[in-house]
């Protein structure tokens, strides 16, 4: 079972509408990271959070520790919206309490239609 | 401008000769990172560096060396390249020395082993 599972993989949706992109981890975790991935392949970091919720322009991410669950919004949708947006951890060593690595989700593609 | 470097962008070569790719940051970033991106499996964490001189395995590290001689530079060496390394690698720093940091990523490089 991977640590890190986002849903849906694909979504396609039309210009205006209000996108939902759900990311759920089975470790603990010292921080939550969203991303996103161009279509060139560049990969630019959305948030980064431990707590609580984010917003940046038209995209919000909240995320729950206790149900270890974390989703990113986009309000309003637009065809340059369209990437692959990854949902990655960092786990929190449980003895060691060190954070160093990073997870990452496969990803969910976004095409959004004009 | 603030950065992550990447040098080559795209490289063909065959099993077995030796490569580096090199990775350079501007940002005074003390933690650097090394990730290999490949088709259903997404983004996997093959090396990291918390600091000079202190480096650590990721997830996949088999076939793979680093180095961390200066804060700026974090190449990733192929000693024996294999065709199985085929894949988008990309390197990322982050101002701290854990994963729980903004990443900031290069902007890739494709590597074909024949």
């Amino acid at each position: 079972k991977n640590e890190v599972e986002q849903s849906p993989q694909n979504l396609t949706a039309q210009e205006g509408e209000f996108i939902t992109i759900n990311c759920s981890y089975s470790v603990g975790i010292s921080a939550l990271h969203w991303l996103q991935q161009h279509p060139g392949g560049g990969i630019v970091s959305l948030f980064m959070l431990s707590s609580g919720k984010k917003k940046h322009g038209r995209l919000i991410a909240t995320i729950n520790i206790q149900e270890k669950h974390s989703s990113l919004h986009i309000t309003a949708s637009h065809p340059r919206d369209s990437a692959v947006y990854i949902c990655a951890v960092s786990p929190r060593h449980e003895y060691m309490n060190r954070d160093d690595k990073i997870i990452f989700g496969k990803g969910t593609r976004l095409h959004i239609l004009p | 401008e603030a950065q992550v470097t990447q040098n080559p962008r795209y490289l063909i070569t065959v099993t077995g000769k030796k490569l580096t790719v090199t990775c350079s940051q501007n940002m005074n970033h003390e933690y650097m990172s090394w990730y290999r991106q490949d088709p259903g499996l997404g983004l996997r964490q093959i090396y990291y560096s918390m600091n000079v001189e202190v480096t650590d395995k990721g997830d996949v590290p088999e076939g793979y060396k680093v180095s961390r001689k200066e804060k700026r530079n974090f190449p990733l060496i192929l000693e024996s390249p294999s065709p199985n390394q085929t894949s988008l690698y990309f390197c990322a720093s982050s101002r701290g020395t854990s994963g729980a940091d903004t990443q900031y990523f290069g902007p890739g490089t494709r590597l074909t082993v024949l």
